[in-house]
């Protein structure tokens, strides 16, 4: 159990253009999941934080007009790069808490490589 | 704002050696500490989940412990094999749930 699965695997984009990630919690609900994101050969940062129903709530210095984070259902949520410029590319990782109540630990998806040309 | 740091950032050892990974954090109020393992290219893989009010858990080959009163984690792999080479990281929770972590400590195993 606790699977949580994240779609695409890897994508490839031009510059300009948007992109969107999926995160879906497969055997649990979740009304909060989190977004983080790894520069290569760096630590994951949180990006922010995505609530079911309401507005995600972003950490300092992340832009929230372009990186839309939409959490419509209790078992997905998307976050959207827009206007994707090659400073973007970076791997996306997402995690999700068990609404039932906080287990101890959040599950992860297998994150989302994002290459932007 | 948790600063969780790892030392060392690298470490290359002889298959058989046993393998000592250091983690510290800065704010002693944590929820849970855990350890997680990265291959290249890949997501993270949950090594060992520590509650707060414990003091080390352990699982085959490996063992963490935590102190936090002093800010510190250690995970110990034993008898390290070719297929431990991976970086690991080591990671803090909040009481709202968040996680902070670490940059992480490469290790690679020599056969």
């Amino acid at each position: 159990g606790a699977v949580v699965s994240q779609h695409p695997s890897w994508v490839i984009c031009k510059s300009g253009t948007s992109v969107k990630i999926e995160c879906r919690s497969l055997d649990f609900q979740a009304t909060t999941m989190f977004w983080y994101r790894q520069f290569p050969k760096q630590s994951l940062m949180l990006m922010a934080t995505s609530n079911e129903g309401s507005k995600a709530t972003y950490e300092q210095g992340v832009e929230k007009d372009k990186f839309l984070i939409n959490h419509a259902s209790l078992t997905l949520s998307t976050l959207t790069v827009t206007s994707a410029h090659p400073e973007d590319s970076s791997f996306y990782i997402c995690s999700a808490k068990w609404t039932s109540g906080f287990t101890g630990e959040l599950f992860f998806g297998e994150g989302s490589r994002l290459t932007v040309l | 704002k948790q600063e969780v740091t790892q030392i060392p950032a690298a470490l290359s050892v002889p298959e058989g050696e046993n393998l000592v990974l250091n983690c510290s954090f800065t704010d002693s109020a944590i929820y849970n500490l855990q350890w997680f393992r990265q291959d290249p290219g890949k997501g993270l893989t949950s090594l060992l989940l520590i509650q707060s009010s414990q003091r080390e858990q352990t699982s085959g080959r490996l063992n963490a412990s935590l102190d936090k009163s002093s800010g510190r984690s250690t995970l110990y792999i034993a008898a390290s094999q070719p297929g431990d080479s991976a970086t690991y990281l080591c990671a803090v929770y909040s009481n709202d749930y968040k996680l902070s972590f670490g940059a992480g400590t490469t290790v690679t195993v020599r056969a």
